[in-house]
């Protein structure tokens, strides 16, 4: 079954500390994924994506992620955190279905909390 | 430009009343999907659309679910006989097609039934 996971509930990280929120992805063919970001009482932001080239993809906000095709992951990452990053995470792929319509399926969320 | 928009923000409603929910999304953007997302959880997909047609209806939870979108635009779902557990904030997303395929978000319908 085509699926994304976020394997943690919640990250804890101190303020100026590089963050990492990992997600990894079951699909079929070349993966398209994404990152989004959810900041309370808002809606979902986009905030990167990786469709081909540099496994690194560089986003909104200084954020970073690295697509891995041997582990099947699309960490997403920050060198240095602020606390206005504590927010909602998800991680989503693109999933193909038939009538050559595509659809994303998201991951169940990380919530992301910078201490400072 | 403008955004995907929703509306009502906010929907108090009775157990049992019907209830609509609108989304405008971002003028010239094919693809329209509904999502619901409980209280500090995950997004629960409903239904996505192509153009005016659904060819994905395979998240709505119960036949109370029903979906439209008419001239390829606006969306709205209804939701009949609404019961406690359908308190959610409901999503509306579009995207341009293509080979993009990122979602842009509204800012999403608050919908508690009480």
């Amino acid at each position: 079954a085509q699926s994304v996971a976020q394997p943690e509930d919640q990250v804890n990280v101190a303020e100026g500390n590089p963050l990492t929120v990992k997600c990894t992805y079951s699909v079929s063919g070349n993966p398209y994924l994404f990152w989004y970001v959810q900041y309370p009482n808002r809606g979902l932001q986009f905030l990167l994506k990786y469709i081909t080239g540099d496994n690194l993809v560089k986003g909104s906000y200084g954020f970073e992620a690295e697509f891995n095709k041997s582990q099947t992951s699309f960490h997403l990452k920050k060198p240095s955190a602020l606390v206005s990053d504590s927010a909602l995470y998800f991680c989503a792929v693109r999933v193909p279905f038939s009538g050559g319509y595509n659809k994303l399926i998201f991951g169940a969320g990380t919530r992301l909390a910078v201490h400072p | 430009g403008a955004g995907v928009s929703q509306s009502p923000s906010n929907k108090v409603t009775e157990k049992g009343k019907d209830v609509e929910l609108r989304c405008d999304p971002i003028s010239g953007h094919t693809a329209l999907y509904w999502y619901r997302q409980s209280l500090g959880q995950g997004l629960e997909f409903l239904i996505y659309f192509q153009g005016n047609s659904a060819p994905d209806k395979s998240g709505l939870p119960s036949d109370r679910f029903s979906a439209e979108r008419t001239g390829g635009s606006v969306s709205t779902l209804t939701i009949q006989r609404t019961q406690q557990e359908d308190s959610a904030v409901y999503l509306c997303a579009s995207s341009s097609g293509g080979t993009s395929y990122e979602q842009y978000f509204g800012p999403g319908t608050r919908l508690t039934v009480t």
